[in-house]
């Protein structure tokens, strides 16, 4: 099966500009995933959808960064105005469901430089 | 103070060493991940265990409940094992999210 396609691999902006990236899960998978991971850090968790409904966005700043998955299936996550504090991997995921004994399948992650 | 510990953050050994990557954890679990990821941003899952060992070629993974800590090895070691090896832990409950550790960074040389 073919795994989790996230794209761009790479973008660098300007700070103040905006920026968007796009995940296409596992097909069949309702759990997806959007991590933050700053250089040196393990990935921070900063939006789980399941389906098309948001179930955790805690983390997610949301005066400058949004999620959606209209229909329940590729997701983009967008950042407006970016900062240089952005400049990071972002790492999309999905699992069958949500929940303990669900795998995590992640993407090859969008490295962003912010400058 | 984390709620996921690796030890050690970085690593270099020499080609056909035996290497150990430990995690300690503070928080209950209903599972635990061992991951890996290359140069590159993408990770790859290599085991996923709640109680005793895995094995798979040439890593063995072992988690001890009680004490919270798990140990990641890899025998015969290569510079294709080369990589960032994150530890993270699954939460209980319905959502269970997953919380990384730092990572420890691998290189092995030939």
């Amino acid at each position: 099966e073919a795994g989790v396609a996230q794209s761009p691999r790479y973008k660098i902006i300007e700070k103040r500009q905006s920026v968007a990236f796009w995940c296409n899960p596992i097909s069949g998978h309702a759990t997806l995933y959007w991590y933050q991971q700053i250089l040196g850090q393990g990935p921070k968790l900063l939006i789980q959808f399941q389906n098309n409904g948001v179930v955790d966005d805690s983390q997610l700043p949301k005066d400058r960064f949004s999620a959606e998955r209209l229909k329940g299936v590729d997701s983009t996550l967008k950042i407006q105005p970016a900062k240089l504090e952005d400049s990071a991997v972002y790492l999309c995921a999905s699992s069958r469901q949500a929940g303990a004994g669900n795998e995590q399948f992640f993407g090859p992650g969008t490295r962003l430089t912010v400058l | 103070k984390n709620e996921v510990e690796q030890s050690p953050q970085n690593l270099t050994a020499q080609e056909g060493e035996f290497i150990t990557i430990n995690c300690s954890y503070s928080v209950g679990i209903s599972a635990l991940h061992w991951l890996q990821q290359h140069p590159g941003g993408g990770i790859v899952s290599l085991f996923m265990l709640s109680s005793g060992k895995k094995k798979h070629g040439r890593l063995i993974a072992t988690i001890n409940i009680q004490e919270k800590h798990s140990s990641l090895h890899i025998t015969a070691s290569h510079p294709r094992d080369s990589a960032v090896y994150i530890c993270a832990v699954r939460g209980g409950g319905s959502q269970g999210n997953l919380i990384f550790g730092k990572g420890t960074k691998l290189s092995v040389k030939p």
